[in-house]
């Protein structure tokens, strides 16, 4: 069955500190990829997302991501976090033609300042 | 623009009360989507629908039913509310299944007493 795994379920970090979140999925064909991030108390948003072409997308925020097709992952990255980018952050990815998305089960994320 | 407008923000339920969980989105999506958040436990896809008049169960469908009469609207409703029902909904639209993201309302924090 496809699925998809983020690695890291808490992750605690320092201002200026660099951040990266793992997301592996398990598919063989094309995908569509996409990362969210739900700050605390609210919806989720889309942080960005790759369907083609090159394979490191940037994002809002700071907030970029390298699709490695060997690997099936896409890792979110940020050289340096802020206070502000305490939330939580889920990776999914749209298999084939799944007319449904298949999400991780998140990572949270917290900055102390 | 409004995007995904859902309503209520928050409710309390008695159990075995019913409701109707409202969601309209003004984006001329086809598909939309209903999800519940538990702590922990990512999103779980309840229902979707892939254009007026077509619905399809997702991964957690049971206690639930939806309808799509119109392309805006897809409501949720909970008939015998449970304790096990006590959770986070989203609601989410998104244009198509190819090269499109989707977007999400506030959600409804349902709590069933």
């Amino acid at each position: 069955a496809q699925s998809v795994s983020q690695h890291n379920h808490h992750v605690i970090l320092s201002e200026a500190a660099s951040l990266e979140l793992g997301c592996n999925y398990s598919y063989g064909g094309t995908v569509n990829l996409f990362w969210y991030v739900q700050y605390p108390g609210q919806h989720l948003q889309l942080l960005l997302k790759y369907f083609s072409g090159d394979p490191l997308v940037k994002g809002i925020k700071g907030f970029e991501a390298e699709f490695i097709k060997s690997k099936f992952s896409f890792n979110l990255r940020k050289p340096s976090v802020q206070w502000s980018d305490t939330a939580e952050y889920f990776c999914a990815v749209k298999a084939g033609n799944n007319r449904k998305l298949i999400w991780g089960l998140g990572t949270s994320l917290a900055v102390n300042p | 623009n409004a995007g995904v407008t859902q309503t209520p923000k928050f409710r309390i339920l008695k159990i075995g009360q019913s409701m109707t969980l409202q969601c309209t989105q003004d984006m001329n999506h086809n598909y939309m989507y209903w999800y519940r958040q538990d702590p922990g436990m990512g999103l779980k896809l309840i229902y979707y629908s892939v254009g007026a008049g077509i619905t399809d169960k997702g991964e957690v469908p049971n206690g639930y039913n939806v309808s799509r009469s119109t392309t805006e609207d897809f409501p949720l409703r909970l008939e015998l509310a449970a304790p096990s029902q006590t959770s986070v909904y989203f609601c989410a639209s998104s244009y198509g299944t190819s090269n499109t993201e989707a977007f999400f309302g506030q959600g409804t924090r349902l709590t069933v007493v």
